[in-house]
């Protein structure tokens, strides 16, 4: 599996769009990017992933550079409830397991 | 719909004593995974299970470690002889199938061994 980089912590306002970073320079054609988050003392919770283009639901929108080492997860409006770990994870399709990184705090202030 | 529960939320065990941990899965979900999450880290892959068989149990840390599912649902994970570096949040989950890209999460058992 590629590795990842994530800053350990960011802050965002209320209200704004919070851009987490990731860089996975080692992904391999067959790797989806995978976002998960996990709020304190809760289990990770699936936010979105892609391949190659970019993605957008409900939660979020998923930027993927077009050579696919680094992609953006964009959060338009953070809540306070948006507070949390977010992991990105780079897998291929026929996966059984994650590993997660330490990924990046997110911290929403008001 | 019900998600994934696990029970207990916490436990605290004396050293060298054996616990069991549940997870009950959502209804349907033919895929089910363990974990553990130690203060401040990654989740540790344990173990997988599609139906009731267990094709991937690369992530047991040691055979003090062991876990089973019966009829395609509940599972039980168990610790013998547990140790202090076993403490950990032991979280379950489960998807539609294996290679599923959304996982379930359960909220997890705390596992305090003393």
């Amino acid at each position: 599996d590629a590795k990842t980089t994530q800053p350990p912590s960011m802050d965002c306002a209320e209200g704004r769009a919070a851009n987490l970073p990731c860089n996975h320079s080692t992904i391999s054609g067959n790797e989806y990017v995978y976002w998960y988050r996990q709020i304190h003392s809760q289990g990770p919770q699936y936010i979105i992933h892609g391949l190659k283009n970019n993605e957008t639901n409900e939660m979020a929108s998923l930027i993927i550079t077009e050579d696919r080492k680094s992609s953006t997860l964009i959060l338009p409006h953070a809540t306070l409830r948006d507070t949390a770990v977010y992991y990105c994870i780079p897998l291929s399709y026929n996966f059984n397991k994650f590993y997660f990184g330490s990924g990046t705090k997110l911290n929403v202030k008001p | 719909g019900a998600g994934v529960s696990q029970s207990p939320s916490n436990k605290v065990t004396e050293k060298g004593k054996d616990v069991e941990l549940r997870c009950d899965p959502i209804s349907g979900h033919t895929a089910l995974y363990w974990y553990r999450q130690s203060l401040g880290q990654g989740l540790e892959f344990l173990i997988y299970f599609q139906g009731n068989s267990a094709p991937d149990k690369s992530g047991l840390p040691s055979d003090r470690f062991s876990a089973e599912r019966t009829g395609g649902s509940v599972s039980t994970l168990t610790i013998q002889r547990t140790q202090q570096e076993d403490s950990a949040v032991y979280l379950c989950a489960s998807s539609w199938r294996q290679g599923s890209y959304e996982q379930y999460f359960g909220p997890g058992t705390r596992l305090t061994v003393t």
